[in-house]
């Protein structure tokens, strides 16, 4: 199976801050990857897909970037909302897989 | 509006068997790829299951032989049948569509607490 790291496992930040989440898969999966957040006690919800794509509904603040190994979610200006924590995904084989999340907290 | 609605979890003995309904709203189960996610508690997500339109099943390595994943198109619902509980099975179940495709997970249902213990 494709393994996907996540880095860090948790960040602190602040409102209005910049804040950039790296998912790292064992080997190459082109565009294979999802990104979504998660908050305490509910479902995780789709952020970006294939790498780059913005979901519908989602605010423009969150992006996504990379292709084969390495990528990155990048939310340009936190607000209270975004506090929550985000894990990416693999598509690229089955079985599909996760990374381990990173958490972002409040500063 | 699009929901999915998941039920039949609860506490089961090592061993045992338990089937997770996900009952689908706004949209035809049969129409689109389906898939089953659970977390242990704590932990992160993993991908268990996947059917496809034309009914083909995918599992992940730990439920392989012990799930399986089916829909009923009448009652519009998504199942997933499990046997041979163990108790690193313990973890809430949540069901999925997929989107764009059978890559992606969006919605997903508010997920069910399945409990694997003597």
């Amino acid at each position: 199976d494709i393994q996907m790291t996540q880095s860090p496992s948790s960040v602190s930040a602040s409102v209005g801050d910049r804040v950039t989440i790296t998912c790292r898969a064992s080997q190459g999966i082109s565009s294979w990857l999802a990104w979504y957040q998660q908050k305490p006690g509910k479902a995780p919800k789709l952020l970006i897909y294939a790498a780059s794509s913005l979901q519908s509904g989602v605010p423009s603040r969150f992006s996504g970037s990379g292709s084969g190994t390495d990528f990155t979610l990048t939310i340009s200006s936190l607000q209270p909302e975004d506090f929550a924590t985000y894990y990416c995904q693999q598509a690229n084989s089955f079985s599909y897989t996760f990374g381990q999340g990173t958490k972002l907290e409040i500063k | 509006e699009v929901q999915l609605v998941e039920t039949g979890g609860g506490l089961i003995q090592p061993g045992g068997s338990l089937r997770l309904s996900c009952a689908a709203s706004g949209f035809t189960v049969s129409s689109n790829y389906m898939s089953w996610v659970r977390q242990a508690p704590g932990k992160g997500l993993e991908w268990v299951s996947l059917i496809y339109t034309d009914g083909k099943t995918y599992y992940g390595d730990s439920v392989q032989g012990r799930f399986t994943i089916s829909r009923d198109n009448s009652r519009n619902t998504l199942y997933l049948q499990m046997n041979s509980l163990r108790a690193e099975d313990t973890a809430v179940y949540y069901c999925a569509r997929g989107s764009s495709g059978p890559y992606w997970f969006d919605p997903w249902g508010q997920g069910i607490l399945v409990t694997v213990s003597s």
